[in-house]
């Protein structure tokens, strides 16, 4: 079976503090996103992945496909960055469709 | 340049009315994909869609639920006879092209009394 496994489920922090959010799978990937969802809010689309490392302001994101495993890092972390983490693949083998992590909790108190 | 929008943000039915939820994609987007996410769940594939094709909907329920993608017109998830536990969110994603980066709309609530 094709899973997609997140942890920690739940990350309290203090304002300030290097974060990281661990993301594994199963099998072959040709894509790998990374996803933020406020409460009650949308989804906003922040990395999409097939190798090696990419950065966005406080946010790095890594993936290892021989190991098959990706790192959501968040630096100097704020209580605006409180919001689920949510990692989703693209198998190689079903298309464009992803299948998603059941995200991370992220709460970061001042 | 708007994004993705879907309306309505949020929708009230009665059990057995019929829900019909839209999705306009980004400007030249012809990839439209819609996902749910029930409550405490995580998000989980419906169906892919092209402008008027059904490419993938292995994730559709097999009754009461359908999908299209006019040629003109953003695209609709329909729900008929809806059941309490179709109350959920439900987001639609849409793409340039096969296998690029999704921009996500804001999703619909829909609850089922």
């Amino acid at each position: 079976k094709n899973e997609v496994e997140q942890s920690p489920q739940n990350l309290t922090a203090q304002e300030g503090e290097f974060i990281t959010i661990n993301c594994s799978y199963s099998v072959g990937i040709s894509a790998l996103h990374w996803l933020q969802q406020h409460p009650g809010g949308g989804i906003v689309s922040l990395f999409m992945l097939s190798s090696g490392k990419k950065k966005h302001g406080r946010l790095i994101a890594t993936i290892n496909i021989q190991e098959k495993h990706s790192s959501l890092h968040i630096t100097a972390s704020h209580p605006r960055d409180s919001a689920v983490y949510i990692c989703a693949v693209r198998w190689e083998t079903s298309g464009s469709r992803l299948t998603f992590g059941e995200g991370t909790q992220l709460t970061v108190n001042p | 340049n708007a994004g993705v929008m879907q309306n309505p943000r949020h929708l009230v039915r009665r059990r057995g009315q019929e829900a019909r939820l839209r999705c306009s994609p980004m400007k030249g987007h012809s990839h439209v994909y819609w996902y749910r996410q029930l409550p405490e769940e995580g998000l989980k594939f419906m169906v892919y869609l092209q402008k008027e094709n059904i490419i993938d909907e292995s994730g559709m329920p097999k009754e009461r639920f359908s999908a299209e993608f006019p040629k003109e017109g953003p695209s609709i998830l329909r729900i008929q006879q809806v059941v309490r536990g179709d109350s959920a969110a439900y987001f639609c994603a849409s793409s340039r092209m096969e296998l690029y980066g999704y921009t996500f709309g804001s999703g619909t609530r829909l609850t089922v009394v």
